[in-house]
């Protein structure tokens, strides 16, 4: 099945800096990349998401690029603020969509301020 | 936006009781359902797939006598946690897609947090 690594496992970066996670995943198969934000207690929220026919997406303030060839996929925010921080989770299936979808471990961005 | 709710969002139970989690599309109908399992300062862990009119598919691992899981209508899911432990105190998330299982987006339930005394 689908392995999903992703790196780091926590950030802190200085309010108003970028921030840049990464993930790699297994399966030369998969063709859908999204990222999710999970503040404390809280559900997932779909921040972005990528489709395997499309190299980079981006959406004011985040970015997410993707590698096919290498198998890896990056989220970036730029300027951060406070309320970026969270969890972040990275994930990729090979049904196209939402069907499998195989999570990293994910990345606690903490925003020093 | 598509909505996802799910209840309870807390419940502590004692050892051995069972205790019923819902899920439920608010504003569009879900053939599928996924529910998770998440243990503090961890990721999502699928336990198994919800489909309407058959049976769950589980994840490897996963015990299906112990995670009971009924679709029975478009927008409801449910997960009976039977003859709960204390090991089984974690965070259940179900997850439904809008706009087919392939091409929708996935929303998310609030979660629902058990605790097994």
């Amino acid at each position: 099945g689908e392995n999903v690594e992703q790196h780091p496992s926590t950030l802190s970066v200085q309010e108003g800096d970028s921030a840049v996670i990464k993930c790699t995943y297994s399966d030369s198969a998969s063709n859908y990349f999204p990222w999710y934000k999970q503040e404390l207690g809280k559900r997932p929220q779909l921040i972005i998401d990528i489709r395997s026919n499309v190299g980079e997406k981006k959406d004011q303030r985040i970015a997410v690029t993707l590698n096919k060839t290498a198998k890896h996929f990056s989220l970036h925010i730029t300027e951060t603020q406070p309320e970026d921080s969270a969890v972040y989770f990275c994930a990729a299936s090979m049904g196209g969509g939402a069907d499998g979808l195989t999570f990293g471990k994910g990345t606690h961005l903490i925003i020093q301020p | 936006g598509a909505v996802v709710s799910q209840h309870p969002s807390r419940v502590i139970c004692k050892s051995g009781t069972s205790v019923k989690i819902e899920c439920r599309s608010l504003d569009f109908q879900a053939t599928t359902m996924f529910w998770y399992r998440q243990f503090p300062k961890q990721s999502l862990m699928l336990m198994a797939t919800s489909n309407e009119g058959s049976k769950a598919t589980y994840e490897q691992g996963v015990e299906k006598d112990k995670f009971l899981i009924n679709h029975a209508s478009l927008t409801l899911s449910t997960l009976t946690v039977t003859s709960a432990h204390p090991e089984d105190s974690s965070f259940y998330i179900c997850s439904a897609p809008r706009g087919g299982l392939n091409t929708g987006e996935l929303f998310f339930g609030e979660g629902s947090r058990l605790t097994v005394l």
